[in-house]
């Protein structure tokens, strides 16, 4: 069974423009979670998408921005790129059924974004 | 609160035991995970824990649970060179899809 597929895994663009990134999750799995990993702040939490509707929000702002798709393959957007938006960018899946329990995690490889 | 809390450095001898702790704030969390993290890649999840067990074992690896203390802690057994990585002990909710991750723990393994 494959895993969670990131692409692109490297990319380099300039402050002020945008990107996407994109998730495949694994077969099966409905919930795709974005974080971003930095040394300074560590793992934090973007946001969650089950059925195509953002279920949960981390505190990030509204440059950041997704979507899911109802073959459950997720993106995400940054706008108006900024330096401190250099990251790891990690995405996760997870087999839910909707009851609200939630289940174990499974990371990609992660896109790293360099803004110069 | 949301908080998940673990040293950030830990070295043991080739062959010995490595013990990696954690602690975590919200008693309502219902899993406890723990993930490996190797340089250049994403997260592997190890192994995890639901809050109304106290012990799991797989292999080499030990997770303890104490909630009273809201103490989690990671036994690998047999420490390898392999196993150098960056553990995070990390904590989700029932209510919330989200997984609240502690700074991640380096382990270094010394000949």
């Amino acid at each position: 069974k494959a895993g969670v597929t990131q692409t692109p895994r490297y990319l380099i663009k300039t402050r002020g423009q945008q990107v996407t990134l994109s998730c495949s999750p694994i077969s099966g799995h409905r919930s795709v979670s974005w974080y971003q990993q930095t040394p300074g702040q560590g793992l934090q939490f973007l946001f969650e998408y089950f059925s195509e509707t953002q279920r949960n929000k981390g505190n990030f702002p509204g440059r950041f921005s997704g979507r899911q798709f109802s073959n459950s393959r997720s993106e995400m957007n940054v706008s108006t790129l900024e330096l401190g938006d250099s990251a790891l960018y990690l995405c996760a899946s997870s087999l839910d059924w909707g009851t609200g329990v939630s289940q174990p995690q499974h990371f990609g490889d992660g896109t790293r974004l360099s803004i110069l | 609160g949301e908080d998940v809390e673990q040293s950030l450095f830990l070295s043991v001898r080739e062959g010995d035991s490595s013990v990696i702790n954690c602690t975590y704030t919200d008693s309502s969390s219902t899993y406890l995970y723990w993930y490996k993290q190797e340089p250049g890649a994403g997260l592997q999840l190890l192994t995890y824990i639901f809050s109304n067990m106290d012990m799991k074992q797989d292999q080499r690896l030990t997770v303890l649970l104490n909630k009273k203390d809201k103490h989690l802690s990671l036994r690998i057994a047999d420490t390898q060179t392999g196993d150098s990585a960056i553990y995070f002990c990390a904590e989700a909710y029932s209510s919330a899809s989200k997984i609240i991750f502690g700074s991640g723990t380096r382990l270094s393994i010394r000949p």
